[in-house]
């Protein structure tokens, strides 16, 4: 079936260097997408959502950016801090279904 | 947001018995969901657990290992049946609730369940 991928599944930047994150998604009738943040133990948290008729949003320290045409989603954060470092993940679907597929996952390990 | 909790937090089980996983959330909500995540993987859907009816369930899981209930709008419980070694996964609860004029999803602490 169609699945939503991630580029790299490790990224590994220093403390206050800007971090890119990067999601492929297939399934066109998507409208919906959201990254989420994994620290080991723990339940995802959402970070930022972003819909389609839009192509970019900003939230605190974060900017997903959404090219419907390549079908590409993307999560930049600012000043990576150590807090930062956790697993993240891309999740696409459609509004109202509500039914999420996850991308694989990119850990993302922040040195001091 | 939702505050989403979970019970147990983790269980060591036998083969062959049951657990069951409670998910309790703060507000009421239109939408609940089951996730597994295999160790070291992605989340995968396990279903829908819809208030007043039968869940509906993904490809590749079955009522009959995974029975599910949802007694009401904050309530909702994960069985995983005659349990194997495979089932050995976290397991998350979600629910959807209002975000800024959009609802989106938010997730539990998650059940982390080790099947000897």
């Amino acid at each position: 079936g169609e699945s939503v991928g991630l580029h790299l599944p490790t990224l590994s930047v220093q403390e206050g260097d800007n971090s890119i994150i990067n999601c492929a998604y297939s399934n066109s009738a998507s409208d919906y997408f959201i990254w989420y943040k994994q620290e080991s133990g723990k339940g995802p948290q959402f970070i930022i959502d972003i819909r389609s008729n839009m192509d970019k949003r900003q939230g605190q320290r974060v900017t997903v950016l959404l090219n419907k045409t390549v079908k590409h989603l993307s999560l930049q954060i600012a000043a990576t801090q150590p807090g930062d470092s956790a697993v993240y993940f891309c999740a696409e679907t459609v509004l109202g279904d509500y039914k999420l597929s996850f991308g694989a996952g990119t850990t993302v390990t922040v040195r001091a | 947001s939702a505050v989403i909790s979970q019970k147990p937090s983790r269980d060591i089980c036998q083969r062959g018995t049951s657990l069951t996983i409670q998910c309790q959330v703060d507000s009421q909500v239109t939408m609940m969901f089951w996730y597994r995540q295999q160790p070291g993987q992605s989340l995968t859907l396990i279903a829908t657990a819809n208030q007043g009816s039968e869940a509906t369930y993904e490809s590749g899981f079955v009522i009959d290992k995974f029975p599910i209930s949802r007694p009401n709008l904050t309530f909702s419980t994960l069985t995983v049946s005659n349990m194997s070694p495979e089932d050995s996964s976290i397991y998350l609860c979600s629910a959807v609730t209002g975000h800024g004029g959009t609802d989106t999803q938010y997730f539990g602490p998650g059940t982390r369940l080790t099947v000897l």
